[in-house]
């Protein structure tokens, strides 16, 4: 059971702007950055936005991010068909040893 | 480019071990955290664990007991290998590259994912 919890699923038509929360507490979000990662259907994890808010290369400034204090979120602006993928925050856990540990997942769909 | 490819048996019997490798294809293996992450069917992300690039390991808290990550650096390998698995290991398991200092902040680059069914 993940510790990160985001809605399972957002929707919004082409060109509109959807908005993905990830609430954690203070031994993840509230002390370490976040990332966040694109699931495409059927493949892989790809990320999409590390350190809060950076985009690696390639990484269209469609997608931005944010954090404050022990909560994230992902903004999808412009929507795309392409967009439809399921996203993932993630970030490290300093409790029980420390672990990595991703959020539950919301599942992008565009109308 | 840094590419990672994941092999290994897609069928494992319950309470055997579930062995897979990872080849690297990257100039260096430093300085990373070489990671497993798996997937359920139809469900979402769980970190099982890294090897640092320098050796040290750290593992999901509740898999620890079952769980081995080993890198061969003069293959650029990486292995996983879980015991007495059970149909809830069943999963698409990935490798990745972890970035951070003192942890991994983020995982950069993934392999396609392997899928692996436990049952007899």
């Amino acid at each position: 059971q993940s510790v990160l919890t985001q809605p399972p699923s957002a929707s919004g038509t082409p060109g509109q702007t959807v908005t993905i929360s990830c609430s954690g507490s203070n031994s993840n979000i509230g002390d370490n950055t976040v990332s966040w990662f694109q699931q495409l259907p059927g493949t892989a994890p790809t990320l999409l936005i590390y350190s809060d808010n950076q985009r690696p290369s390639g990484v269209p400034d469609r997608f931005s991010a944010s954090k404050s204090g022990t909560s994230a979120s992902l903004a999808i602006s412009g929507l795309q068909s392409e967009d439809e993928a399921d996203y993932f925050c993630a970030t490290w856990d300093d409790s029980l040893n420390g672990f990595y540990v991703f959020g539950t997942g919301t599942k992008v769909t565009v109308l | 480019q840094v590419q990672l490819q994941e092999s290994g048996p897609g069928l494992v019997k319950p309470s055997e071990t579930l062995s897979l490798t990872c080849n690297v294809s990257a100039r260096s293996i430093n300085p990373y955290y070489w990671s497993w992450v798996r997937q359920p069917p139809g469900k979402g992300l769980e970190w099982i664990g890294y090897v640092y690039y320098r050796g040290s390991t750290k593992y999901n808290f509740s898999l620890k007991s079952r769980v081995t990550i080993s890198m061969d650096k003069s293959q650029r390998q990486l292995s996983l290998k879980l015991t007495s698995v059970a149909a809830a290991d069943t999963a698409v398991y990935y490798c990745a590259r972890g970035v951070g200092t003192l942890v991994p902040t983020t995982y950069d680059i993934w392999g396609q994912g392997t899928m692996v069914t436990v049952s007899s």
